[in-house]
């Protein structure tokens, strides 16, 4: 199986900061990445698929960059909105593994 | 709008098969893939199987040997059995509709609805 790794588990950082998640991949995955979003109590929330490209809908503070195995989520100007936890996801290779989450908190 | 509903007990005893049916109401059961999720309480996500509308399917291996997809197109319903459940199994339970995107002519697919879950705690 694919692992996948996010670093940092768990952030705190204030309204309007640049914020940036990274997910890492144990093989290359080219750019099969996707990006969830999940608030306390709710179900998962797609951002992101093809590592960069954003769903219709999802606030352009949202971007995705990466290839490989190294990859990244950023907000750009954080919002009390984004409170949430963040994973992303490989679909390159069955079984279809997450990362394992990362907790965003408003300083 | 399309939604998904999960439904099925929320308690089930150890040993026993736990049983969910997903409901897709609002759209079409067909021309999509489906998918179970499930995530142990305070936990990450897991992948558990896909089928799409003409039955083709495909398992997480860690749970394939216990588990069962299958879905009724007619009644737009897709349902998930999980064999000899432990307290490892409890969790809440996700259906997921499969979507297709495409950059450039590359394409890549992304769970883009999901259920609200439904917790499933095994438990004598």
């Amino acid at each position: 199986d694919i692992q996948m790794t996010q670093s940092p588990s768990s952030l705190s950082a204030s309204v309007g900061d640049r914020v940036t998640i990274t997910c890492r991949a144990s093989q290359s995955i080219s750019s099969h990445l996707n990006w969830y979003q999940q608030k306390p109590g709710k179900a998962p929330k797609f951002l992101i698929y093809a590592a960069s490209s954003l769903q219709s809908g999802v606030p352009s503070r949202f971007s995705g960059s990466g290839s490989g195995t190294d990859f990244a989520l950023t907000i750009s100007g954080l919002q009390p909105e984004d409170v949430a936890t963040y994973y992303c996801q490989q679909i390159y290779i069955s079984p279809f593994t997450f990362g394992p989450g990362t907790k965003v908190d408003i300083k | 709008q399309v939604q998904l509903q999960e439904s099925g007990p929320g308690l089930v005893k150890p040993s026993e098969t736990l049983s969910l049916t997903c409901t897709v109401s609002g759209g079409s059961i067909s021309n999509y893939y489906w998918s179970w999720i499930r995530q142990p309480p305070g936990k990450g996500l897991e992948w558990i199987a896909y089928i799409n509308y003409s039955g083709s399917t495909n398992y997480n291996p860690s749970l394939k040997s216990r588990v069962t997809i299958s879905i009724v197109a007619s009644k737009s319903q897709l349902s998930l059995k999980l064999l000899s459940v432990t307290a490892a199994d409890t969790a809440v339970y996700y259906c997921a509709r499969r979507e297709v995107g495409f950059v450039g002519t590359k394409s890549y697919w992304y769970f883009d609805l999901w259920g609200r879950g439904t917790l499933v705690t095994v438990s004598s």
